[in-house]
């Protein structure tokens, strides 16, 4: 089972709605990760935050709000989405935000934007 | 841009028999390689790495090759089981970004 937890599982919100996803890991590592994946497509990276400070921002729009209150809490705020960013989303993380460290993924919020 | 490939979707395999999964990558300079796979419903979990100083290595029924005369990379699975049923990712670390393959489906014959 994964040590990284998100919530919550499944989303479905308008697109003039504002919500949040959830991340949380108790394994004292220092770096957190946002990717999207679309079906039968690979992850692509977001976000990375690194000792509690963003160091990563893929271009993302700003819709796309990340959050990280301490090291084991990450949050991403999504505000006026559009269909096409209906997806998994998953959160990650690794012991010290290296790139050769393996990340360990959550189980992923599975939004849907009407 | 250089990207990391896989030569088949989808792989189907009798149970018991071994698997390999193939991966080419086209950037001779990346020393860092890496296997997730991904079972419906969950995250990416961490399957195996190597690095470009290493042609072999081995865990647990698994074992990753890597041919960097031909930038080529694989994933054997012994004895396949149910279990293995998922979509397995390849990764490169190339110029400091971690590059992902587009993924294989491996499915699992009773």
């Amino acid at each position: 089972d994964t040590e990284v937890t998100q919530t919550p599982k499944h989303l479905v919100m308008g697109m003039t709605n504002k919500k949040s996803l959830k991340c949380e890991q108790h394994m004292g590592h220092r770096a957190m990760y946002w990717y999207k994946q679309k079906a039968k497509k690979p992850p692509e990276l977001m976000f990375v935050y690194s000792y509690e400070k963003l160091s990563i921002n893929e271009s993302v729009p700003s819709r796309f709000s990340p959050e990280c209150p301490n090291s084991s809490l990450l949050n991403l705020h999504l505000h006026a989405l559009q269909p096409e960013d209906s997806a998994l989303y998953l959160c990650a993380s690794t012991r010290d935000g290296q790139i050769n460290e393996k990340l360990f993924f959550g189980s992923g919020t599975q939004l849907s934007v009407l | 841009g250089e990207s990391v490939g896989l030569h088949l979707p989808t792989l189907s395999v009798q149970e018991g028999d071994n698997s390999i999964i193939n991966c080419a990558y086209s950037n001779s300079a990346s020393d860092y390689f890496i296997w997730y796979k991904q079972e419906s419903g969950k995250g990416p979990q961490f399957i195996i790495d190597i690095r470009s100083n290493m042609d072999k290595r081995q865990g647990q029924r698994v074992t990753v090759l890597l041919n960097k005369t031909v930038k080529h990379l694989s994933l054997q699975i012994a004895a396949t089981q149910p279990g293995d049923s998922a979509v397995y990712f390849c990764a490169e670390n190339s110029n400091y970004q971690l590059i992902w393959g587009a993924g294989t489906k491996l499915i699992i014959k009773p």
